[in-house]
């Protein structure tokens, strides 16, 4: 089935420093969603981004819907002991359709 | 608030053996609901949507059926489990008036098949 293409597919990095994390489709996405999932749990939903060009924080989070309504990224500034987990992005296409990146792996060394 | 709800959190289950998985949620009324596959390490596969009360989209061909007997609650159910039907299993909705609206996942259920 479709997939988005999610990139880094893990990420190492120091407490304080910041992340960035992208995804990119051939299809064009009427919204954008960026999840973290942590082990053993569902995913919890992050940012919801519905315009193309529109950009939102949560927190330390920001999120853009790209222009083209093809590729959308998630930045973290300042990561902490908890922003470890997995990021999904998911595009949704109609009312019900989600379809999800493969996920980047965060891990953040004290 | 909303409130969404999956049992069991694990099941160990041999091979040919049937399977009931069950999702509620609580809060609101009317939602879509849905269920989601997720192999170890990677992203999410849809395997069932639900608009409302009896009425199911099955999106991959596979050897589990769904059923929604009620408004808020959603069934993921086998006659004869396969190997390859370990996994965890996610169940989510959203609101259904309007497109666009975001899905909000349980806690999930691990599967595995021995």
């Amino acid at each position: 089935g479709q997939q988005l293409n999610q990139s880094p597919q893990s990420m190492f990095i120091q407490e304080g420093e910041d992340v960035s994390m992208n995804c990119t489709s051939s299809s064009i996405f009427n919204t954008w969603l960026w999840y973290k999932q942590d082990p053993g749990e569902g995913p919890v939903l992050l940012i919801a981004l519905y315009k193309a060009g529109e950009l939102t924080s949560n927190g330390r989070l920001t999120a853009q819907f790209g222009i083209t309504r093809k590729d959308s990224f998630l930045n973290i500034s300042a990561s902490i002991p908890s922003d470890v987990g997995i990021y999904f992005c998911a595009g949704l296409q109609g009312a019900q359709k989600l379809v999800f990146g493969q996920g980047t792996r965060l891990t953040i060394n004290p | 608030s909303q409130t969404i709800h999956q049992w069991p959190a694990t099941l160990v289950q041999p091979v040919g053996s049937p399977l009931s998985l069950e999702c509620t949620v609580e809060g609101t009324s009317n939602p879509n609901l849905y269920w989601y596959r997720q192999a170890a390490g990677r992203g999410l596969q849809l395997l069932f949507y639900s608009v409302g009360i009896g009425q199911i989209s099955s999106e991959v061909p596979q050897n589990l059926s769904a059923s929604r007997p009620q408004d808020r609650q959603f069934i993921l159910s086998s006659k004869k489990l396969l190997l390859s039907d370990s996994g965890f299993y996610l169940c989510a909705w959203s609101v259904s008036l309007g497109s666009n609206q975001p899905q909000h996942f349980g806690d999930g259920t691990r599967l595995s098949i021995l």
